[in-house]
């Protein structure tokens, strides 16, 4: 299985300043063919299922804030908030989808 | 706009079979990933397993022998059996889709909590 990890388990943030989430994978998910990395964010908000936010590394959902941004290639990858807006409270897991089993980092708590 | 809702009981008892089904709504099933993905109280996601067009499985090797997912398109749902549980598979329940082998999870349903308990 790929091991997914994250650092920070938590951050705590001013508002309007940046957050940055680490997730690092236990062996490389670019696939060389395409060039593309297998790795997804998705945000979590308290009672709330995940939302996708971030996939192949760098690629934003629709919908999602231009504040979000992803990168990174073969097992390091980053995901930031620009500027942290109040809603952003929420829990950040990144997954790989390279191969199965998929697997998901523990997460990391953002807050204000 | 698609939609996916997870029903089934909330309370199952240690060495019991968990039976859960999610109804999909708002678009087809077919050359879908449908997957069931777990979350104990918490804690972190575990995905559990899909089922792709009927016939295609492929589940979470930690699982495996205890996992059994079925899909009925007729009804636009599919299904999730976990056998013998423990308390250890207490967890909100999510179903979730795909739309490629390797793509992640764009829809999600809104998840379901199942104690484990006697």
């Amino acid at each position: 299985d790929i091991v997914m990890t994250q650092s920070p388990d938590s951050l705590a943030v001013s508002l309007g300043e940046r957050a940055t989430v680490n997730c690092k994978s236990s062996q490389s998910v670019l696939y060389s063919a395409n060039n593309r990395n297998y790795l997804a964010w998705y945000q979590q908000r308290p009672g709330q299922p995940p939302k996708l936010l971030i996939y192949w590394a760098s690629t934003r959902e629709s919908g999602v804030p231009d504040r979000f941004s992803g990168s990174g290639s073969g097992t390091d990858f980053t995901l930031t908030i620009s500027s942290l807006q109040a809603e952003d409270v929420a829990v950040y897991y990144c997954q790989q989808y390279y191969t199965a089993p998929i697997t998901f980092g523990p997460g990391t708590e953002v807050d204000v | 706009q698609v939609q996916l809702q997870e029903s089934g009981p909330g309370l199952v008892k240690p060495s019991e079979t968990l039976s859960l089904t999610c109804t999909v709504s708002g678009g087809p099933m077919n050359d879908y990933y449908w997957s069931w993905i777990r979350q104990p109280p918490g804690k972190g996601l575990e995905w559990i397993g899909y089922i792709y067009n009927i016939e295609t499985t492929n589940y979470n090797p930690s699982l495996k022998s205890r996992v059994t997912i079925s899909v009925d398109t007729s009804k636009n749902q599919f299904s999730l059996k976990l056998s013998s549980v423990t308390a250890a598979d207490t967890a909100v329940y999510y179903c979730a889709r795909r739309d490629g082998y390797s793509t992640p999870f764009d829809y999600w349903g809104q998840g379901t909590l199942v104690t484990v308990s006697s």
